[in-house]
């Protein structure tokens, strides 16, 4: 059955530092990635999507993430923290012709001032 | 500005009251869905909708039902509350097809049986 893994449920890094959010998929067939943002309080936005098109995927508010296939991987990163980007981040995906996307259990990043 | 609406931000039930959330998402979406989200559990899908009057069960159906009347409507029902279904309850929508598309969600609706 397919599944996400995010490892570590919570993430501290400092302002202006490296963010990097890890994503591990298990699927015979690579499917399609999302990386999602919630604020508190807040339902979830999409910070990027993979669809095949380039491995390397660049979302809103500088963040990148970068499909490994060989790794079954789909990383989530920021080069330097900003304090506005505390928030949940979540991990998930969906096999093409299926409506059933699998969300990772989220990783809460916090960023020290 | 695309939009899912959750109509109830905040709600406090008793143990055995039906309760019922509505979402109506503005952008002529096909699918539908609703989410509950705990702690430690990420999002779990409880049902979805890809059509009027069409649904499918998620991973966690048990206690919950749901109604697709209009297309911009999908509304969440539990029959009869219970303290274990106190939770964040996400709507989410997305366009067409079985497709790889985003999905949009609403501001969510957070739940509390006593």
């Amino acid at each position: 059955a397919q599944s996400v893994t995010q490892l570590g449920s919570h993430v501290s890094v400092s302002e202006g530092a490296l963010v990097l959010l890890r994503c591990n998929y298990s699927s015979s067939v690579p499917p399609y990635l999302f990386w999602y943002v919630q604020y508190p309080n807040q339902g979830l936005q999409l910070l990027l999507k993979y669809t095949s098109a380039a491995t390397l995927v660049k979302g809103i508010n500088g963040f990148e993430a970068e499909f490994k296939k060989s790794e079954t991987s789909f990383h989530l990163t920021k080069p330097s923290a900003h304090m506005s980007d505390a928030a949940e981040y979540f991990c998930a995906a969906v096999r093409s012709g299926t409506y059933k996307y699998i969300f990772g259990t989220g990783t809460r990043l916090k960023v020290l001032a | 500005d695309v939009k899912v609406t959750q109509s109830s931000r905040y709600l406090v039930k008793r143990t055995g009251e039906k309760v019922f959330l509505e979402c109506v998402q503005d952008m002529d979406h096909e699918n539908m869905f609703w989410y509950r989200q705990d702690p430690g559990l990420g999002l779990r899908l409880i049902y979805f909708s890809y059509d009027v009057k069409m649904k499918e069960k998620g991973d966690i159906p048990e206690g919950y039902s749901v109604s697709r009347e209009k297309k911009e409507r999908f509304s969440l029902i539990l029959e009869s509350a219970s303290t274990n279904q106190t939770s964040m309850y996400l709507c989410a929508s997305s366009e067409g097809g079985k497709n790889t598309g985003e999905l949009f969600f609403g501001e969510g609706s957070r739940l509390t049986v006593l």
